[in-house]
């Protein structure tokens, strides 16, 4: 499709398992985003690639958090040791470079 | 203003009434500010992309304006309806040295339309 991606859509997994996110942007669009975004909370900043490098990954909680873009399209966002407080609704968005984003539905993700 | 700031948290109106509610942020290094319309079950979609100060958009019976000096943006909905009820979020685009841009969301205005 012509949109942004994102797989799966819902995930379940267990405390301490590792999980990966997937986003596929919209063909052409140079930077991507990770957005986390928690109930009531609006969308929580974690990574921003322009290209295949993070331009910025201050939003990343910590280093059991890591994402990557190898070919500067499809990315990976990769949960180690999962905790409960990180369930939450993960969503990707691409754009052109400080264009407006285009989000995809985004990635449930439920620790137990 | 460190961060973005949205107000009211909430808010709820009768069909046909106007409401606006504020975007806040930080008026330094300021590149751009974009309004996105979140309605439950989808994804953001972008409103407005402004960028100048004393920009004032119109889609439909939506409208938003921008102050850069004063760091803030009203988005303004003429004729309330239903279909209006979504969370409203603003995002800032700030340089944050170099060649580096960040996007700041604020925690969004939920907006309730009852007929």
């Amino acid at each position: 499709g012509a949109g942004v991606s994102q797989t799966p859509s819902n995930k379940v997994t267990e405390k301490g398992k590792y999980v990966e996110l997937r986003c596929d942007p919209i063909s052409g669009h140079t930077a991507l985003y990770w957005y986390r975004q928690s109930l009531g909370q609006g969308p929580e900043f974690l990574i921003y690639f322009q290209g295949t490098g993070a331009a910025d990954d201050s939003g990343l909680p910590n280093d059991r958090f890591f994402a990557v873009r190898p070919e500067g399209s499809v990315s990976t966002l990769k949960i180690q040791r999962t905790e409960r407080g990180d369930s939450a609704v993960y969503l990707c968005a691409s754009s052109h470079f400080l264009g407006e984003l285009f989000f995809g539905e985004g990635s449930r993700l439920t620790v137990l | 203003i460190l961060n973005v700031e949205q107000s009211p948290q909430s808010l709820h109106v009768q069909e046909g009434d106007s409401t606006n509610f504020t975007c806040s942020f930080p008026s330094s290094n300021f590149y751009a500010l974009h309004w996105y319309r979140w309605e439950t079950a989808k994804s953001p979609e972008a409103l407005f992309v402004m960028t100048l100060n004393g920009d004032e958009k119109k889609k439909g019976r939506i409208s938003a304006t921008l102050n850069t000096k004063e760091g803030y943006s009203y988005l303004y909905i003429k004729g309330s309806q239903p279909e209006d009820s979504a969370t409203y979020l603003c995002a800032f685009y700030r340089n944050s040295g170099g060649s580096n841009y960040k996007l700041t969301f604020g925690k969004g205005t939920l907006l309730t339309v009852n007929p």
